[in-house]
């Protein structure tokens, strides 16, 4: 089965750390967001690529976050530096701009004290 | 407010009944409507498209009310195994393709 592969899926840092997550999409998808989980936020779109130009992000924290797209088969979303409210967990999604359905990695589960 | 809003529950139900769940969106422009599931710790997958006229995939069934702005998922018979967080899925169509999501519905079905 294709699936969205995530790294890391679990990290703990300090405060004031880079923390770099990376993602592999399906093959062949030409879509990709970024997406963070929490209990009181639920499910917000941090930043979203089509062929890998960045289309929006506007929910990401301009400040401390930055998300690429280096080729085709690798995002990142970088943290830096981390904060305690980053504490989430980070999802991948790929997907056909045709297609419409999404599908989710594991998630990266971040937790910086 | 919020592009998707649901009710975030939780739903206790007993086995064998029937649940629905409502979600509603605010850009009428949008086009596509989904519902996903979440199991505890995992990711959300896509549970069903929804489609203008209605559709139906065994117990479940998904509906879409334009006029209201509003997308339902109802369950009959539930099971154990239904016990989840339910999370409606919208694309707003502002030119790209973009999936925005609600916070979820949590449903325990108990024995």
């Amino acid at each position: 089965d294709a699936r969205v592969t995530q790294t890391p899926r679990d990290k703990v840092t300090e405060m004031g750390q880079e923390v770099t997550m990376r993602c592999q999409p399906i093959l062949g998808h030409n879509t990709v967001f970024w997406y963070r989980q929490t209990m009181m936020q639920g499910l917000e779109l941090l930043a979203y690529f089509r062929n890998r130009a960045p289309l929006d992000d506007s929910g990401m924290p301009k400040d401390r976050f930055s998300a690429e797209m280096p080729d085709a088969t690798l995002a990142t979303l970088k943290i830096q530096p981390s904060e305690p409210r980053d504490s989430a967990v980070y999802f991948c999604a790929s997907g056909l701009s045709a297609g419409n359905t999404i599908y989710f990695g594991e998630g990266s589960w971040l937790t910086v004290v | 407010r919020k592009e998707v809003e649901q009710d975030p529950g939780p739903f206790n139900v007993p086995e064998g009944a029937t649940v629905a769940f409502n979600c509603t969106y605010s850009n009428s422009a949008s086009q596509s409507f989904f519902w996903y599931r979440q199991d505890c710790r995992k990711e959300p997958k896509l549970l069903m498209s929804v489609y203008s006229s209605g559709n139906e995939d065994g117990r479940f069934t998904a509906q879409l009310n334009r006029a209201s702005q509003y997308i339902s998922l109802l369950i009959r018979d539930s099971k154990l195994s239904d016990s989840a967080t339910y999370l409606c899925a919208v694309n707003p169509w502002t030119g790209g393709f973009k999936t925005i999501f609600g916070a979820g519905t949590r449903l325990f079905v108990k024995a």
